[in-house]
């Protein structure tokens, strides 16, 4: 497709259950971000990706939290031992390039519950 | 802290009224600035995006404006309609991290 696609788009998880959650970005894009919006909340940054390098995680909450995007392609935000307050979306973007003028592009997103 | 504020949180107007978003920072030392649109159980689109040496950028109905030095920005919607009816984002970029705001939910009534 031409845009940013994730999967699941939903899940729910038993606490203590690990969860993976996967992107594709735009094909061509270099920059890949997470980002995780609670309800009613506006999105919190979690992590960035230039091509296959992860230049920034200083936004994932915990260590049970882990992203990797292998190839500079696919990326994959898992989350291990799921606790309640992990309940969120969980959203996915990318752009053509790095720097500040360029255009983001989200996914829908990935709708975490966990029960 | 960086932290991005939007008022009102809500927003009710008749179809064809101009209407005004308010965000504002924390920190001035900003990358750029843009505004999303984000519909129920939808992702975000990109609707005006402001570099951090510009004061305003205008895209059909929309104009939104940059004032660095108060740390303000304001959306502006003209002739509204119902289908302007969602979320409005506010998200301050400070490298290749957005910080947003919580959003100001927008309904338009016919």
């Amino acid at each position: 497709g031409a845009g940013v696609s994730q999967s699941p788009r939903y899940k729910v998880a038993k606490r203590g259950q690990d969860v993976a959650l996967r992107c594709d970005p735009i094909s061509g894009h270099v920059s890949l971000f997470w980002y995780q919006q609670a309800l009613g909340q506006g999105p919190e940054f979690l992590t960035y990706f230039q091509n296959e390098a992860q230049l920034d995680k200083s936004g994932l909450p915990s260590d049970r939290f882990f992203a990797e995007r292998p190839e500079g392609s696919v990326s994959t935000l898992k989350i291990q031992r799921t606790q309640q307050e992990d309940s969120a979306v969980y959203l996915c973007a990318s752009s053509l390039a790095t720097g500040s003028g360029n255009t983001i592009y989200f996914g829908e997103g990935s709708w975490l519950t966990v029960v | 802290k960086q932290e991005v504020t939007q008022i009102p949180a809500a927003l009710s107007v008749p179809e064809g009224e101009n209407l005004v978003l308010n965000c504002s920072f924390t920190d001035s030392a900003i990358y750029n600035l843009q505004w999303f649109r984000q519909d129920p159980g939808k992702g975000l689109t990109s609707l005006l995006l402001i570099q951090s040496s510009q004061r305003e950028q205008t895209s059909g109905r929309l104009n939104a404006s940059l004032d660095k030095s108060s740390g303000r920005s304001t959306l502006y919607i003209a002739a509204s309609q119902p289908g302007d009816s969602a979320t409005y984002l506010c998200a301050v970029g400070y490298g290749n991290k957005l910080v947003f705001g919580a959003g100001t939910i927008l309904r338009v009534k016919s």
